[in-house]
């Protein structure tokens, strides 16, 4: 039973297009976070909801955009597709300060 | 601004070896830090989460230790196998501001059979 799901593992579209990447975590975390994975393999923090609400949002273009239904699910929106967009994708989830993460799969996204 | 760097940024050893793998962090005022593994094209595998009262942690072959003061962690990996060949990433997060990690570049560590 996958505790932080991410959908879908993979994602090929062209630059321009819209698309979003859904996430879900069955854990009973308050806390759930986007990542973004570049081609140098670094990991950074693009944002993080506690409860439905939004806490951190890092400098990220306003194209992408994350939703968040309920505490168990967070997703990302990005708009109009750029080459640059191309990466990586996690999301994870906390239980907040003091505690760990728990990763998803990632997702992987290239843009053409 | 917290800035975590790891070193070395690969490493190839043959099996059996024991062998350390280190993180520094610029800002020593950090809740935990978190020790974690990546497998080629797979997600992140959480290893060790020491907090920042703790001087170590261990799990197995793995052991974490922590010198907040120096803003140093080391991962200790005992009698190395092929299996251990992965990615392993260091994340601190801090005590100021909203609670998230910052990761560092991470070691690609190759365990020659």
């Amino acid at each position: 039973d996958t505790a932080v799901s991410q959908t879908p593992k993979y994602l090929v579209t062209q630059m321009g297009n819209d698309k979003s990447i859904k996430c879900e975590q069955n854990l009973g975390h308050d806390t759930m976070y986007w990542y973004k994975q570049d081609s140098k393999k670094f990991l950074k923090i693009m944002f993080s909801y506690n409860n439905k609400e939004l806490i951190i949002n890092e400098t990220v273009p306003n194209r992408f955009s994350p939703k968040s239904p309920d505490k168990a699910h967070l997703n990302l929106h990005i708009n109009s597709l750029e080459l640059g967009d191309s990466a990586v994708y996690f999301c994870a989830s906390g239980q907040g300060a003091g505690y760990g993460y728990t990763f998803g799969s990632g997702t992987r996204l290239t843009v053409v | 601004k917290q800035e975590v760097t790891q070193i070395p940024a690969a490493l190839s050893v043959p099996e059996g070896e024991n062998l350390v793998l280190n993180c520094s962090f610029t800002d020593s005022a950090i809740y935990n830090l978190q020790w974690f593994r990546q497998d080629p094209g797979k997600g992140l595998t959480s290893l060790l989460l020491i907090q920042s009262s703790q001087r170590e942690q261990t799990s197995g072959r793995l052991n974490a230790s922590l010198d907040k003061s120096s803003g140093r962690s080391t991962l200790y990996i005992a009698a190395s196998q092929p299996g251990d060949s992965a990615t392993y990433l260091c994340a601190v997060s801090r005590t100021s501001g909203t609670y998230k990690y910052i990761f560092g570049t991470g070691t690609r560590l190759k365990v020659l059979a």
